[in-house]
């Protein structure tokens, strides 16, 4: 059963940048899509991008888009999402979550997550 | 772009007791792509219910969802303790952005 593995707690300056890891393990990651959701301190949750490494499609969403970038290194089977210009606005835990569907495009639908990575951007 | 909302915002219940969420989407959900999440504090989401209906792999057969078009509903048949968590509806299946409702936290009356 595959597992993802997340890096650990950031703390960020203001107008900094972050990057944030997400290792699959215990399985084949091939064909699947990797996605980033977000959630702010006692707020809901929010879809920032996603990726597909064998089929080359990186997809964000429009909140982020210049300022996000999400990557893999499939010979390591880890998955990254670098957020810049930081802001106290992203202060929240992020989550990777594989997508359920192998196809070449992002389903949506997602059935193994991360543990979670608290960021919090402060002064 | 779709807009899920979902009522009521809390509920307070106790064990053994019957719920009922809902989730209403701005515009008809294609295909039925409505998926329910429960999401408990200091953890991941967990997929409980896809294509409106279709219990996610483990789920315990309390959980069922209906509905198509524009509204659906999550039913836990009878509450036991550990299903006191937030839930989440969300569209997927088109193309992105992926859309999650607001939640519907349930806690203990």
């Amino acid at each position: 059963q595959v597992q993802l593995v997340q890096s650990g707690a950031e703390v960020k300056k203001p107008g900094s940048s972050v990057k944030v890891s997400c290792k699959a393990s215990g399985g084949t990651v091939s064909n699947y899509g990797f996605n980033w959701v977000r959630q702010a301190p006692g707020q809901g949750l929010e879809w920032m991008g996603g990726i597909i490494p064998s089929f080359n499609t990186v997809k964000y969403a429009q909140k982020f888009q210049g300022r996000v970038t999400i990557s893999a290194d499939e010979s390591t089977n880890t998955f990254y999402m670098e957020l810049s210009s930081l802001g106290s606005e992203d202060t929240a835990v992020y989550y990777c979550a594989r997508d359920i569907s192998t196809s070449w495009f992002l389903f949506g639908l997602w059935d193994i997550w991360g543990q979670g990575t608290l960021l919090i951007v402060s002064s | 772009e779709t807009v899920l909302t979902q009522s009521p915002g809390t509920l307070s219940l106790s064990p053994g007791e019957r719920v009922t969420l809902s989730c209403r989407a701005s515009q008809s959900v294609s295909s039925n792509y409505l998926a329910w999440y429960q999401q408990k504090p200091g953890q991941a989401p967990r997929l409980l219910i896809y294509g409106a209906s279709s219990r996610a792999t483990g789920i315990p057969d309390r959980f069922s969802g209906s509905g198509s078009g524009t509204d659906f509903t999550l039913t836990i048949s009878r509450l036991e303790p550990e299903d006191f968590a937030v839930y989440y509806c969300q569209q997927y299946g088109s193309s992105p952005p992926f859309i999650f409702g607001p939640g519907t936290k349930v806690d203990i009356k």
